[in-house]
């Protein structure tokens, strides 16, 4: 079974960093490219970033591009997402998705609150 | 940035009617169009990928067209669960995009 789990979420201040995590199982983690996708609090889904099953290629939005950075660690099965010069608008449940680069996303986890508030 | 507008933004359906959903894109994605159902408090699920291509374990009640810049998510004889808001997405352009979602009532 596909099963995606992130952590790491939290309350921080404007300026803040944090890292989020996003645990993977049931599949063979490197053939596959992972995405994190946000939903702020009574809207719709934005893609944030995007990376390949190696981790040599990877894509954000402009609205996070050289404030986030999204990384793999393929020996962990896990996928990453330093946070860092956080605002007010990344409040959102952040999920992490399996999918391909440039296709859909099949399976996403339950996400993971994310707060910037002082 | 391709952006992507939904129509319509909300409606109320009784059981068993058909419901339609456009997906506007504002350059031509090929076929580079999902979908997307997401109930309350839950996680988004895939629908259809690639435009018309179904997905295992999805109702076959659900299915998609379109080409280009037009595409559509149709719902035959719509069911009490289907209640829900569903979202299109494009992969054919960096960055890739979301549709603000249609949300679906059931009278």
């Amino acid at each position: 079974e596909v099963q995606l789990l992130e952590s790491g979420g939290g309350l921080e201040q404007p300026g803040g960093s944090l890292r989020l995590s996003c645990a993977v199982s049931g599949f063979t983690f490197n053939d596959y490219a992972l995405n994190w996708v946000r939903q702020a609090p009574g809207r719709g889904l934005e893609w944030v970033s995007s990376i390949s099953g190696g981790g040599e290629d990877t894509y954000y939005a402009d609205s996070v591009k050289g404030r986030f950075t999204i990384s793999r660690d393929n020996s962990k099965n896990t996928l990453y997402l330093q946070m860092n010069t956080l605002r007010a608008e990344d409040t959102a449940l952040y999920y992490c998705a399996r999918g391909v680069i440039r296709g859909a996303l099949d399976y996403w986890g339950q996400g993971t609150l994310v707060t910037v508030s002082s | 940035e391709i952006v992507l507008t939904q129509s319509p933004d909300f409606q109320s359906v009784t059981p068993k009617e058909k419901v339609t959903i456009t997906c506007r894109a504002s350059q031509s994605i090929g076929r580079s169009l999902h979908w997307y159902q997401q109930k309350p408090d839950q996680s988004p699920k895939l629908l259809i990928k690639y435009t018309s291509q179904s997905i295992p374990g999805v109702p076959s009640r659900f299915s998609g067209s379109g080409s280009g810049t037009v595409f559509t998510l149709t719902i035959n004889t719509l069911e009490a669960e289907d209640a829900a808001a569903y979202y299109c997405h494009q992969s054919g352009s960096l960055p890739f995009t979301f549709g603000p979602g249609t949300k679906v009532d059931i009278k």
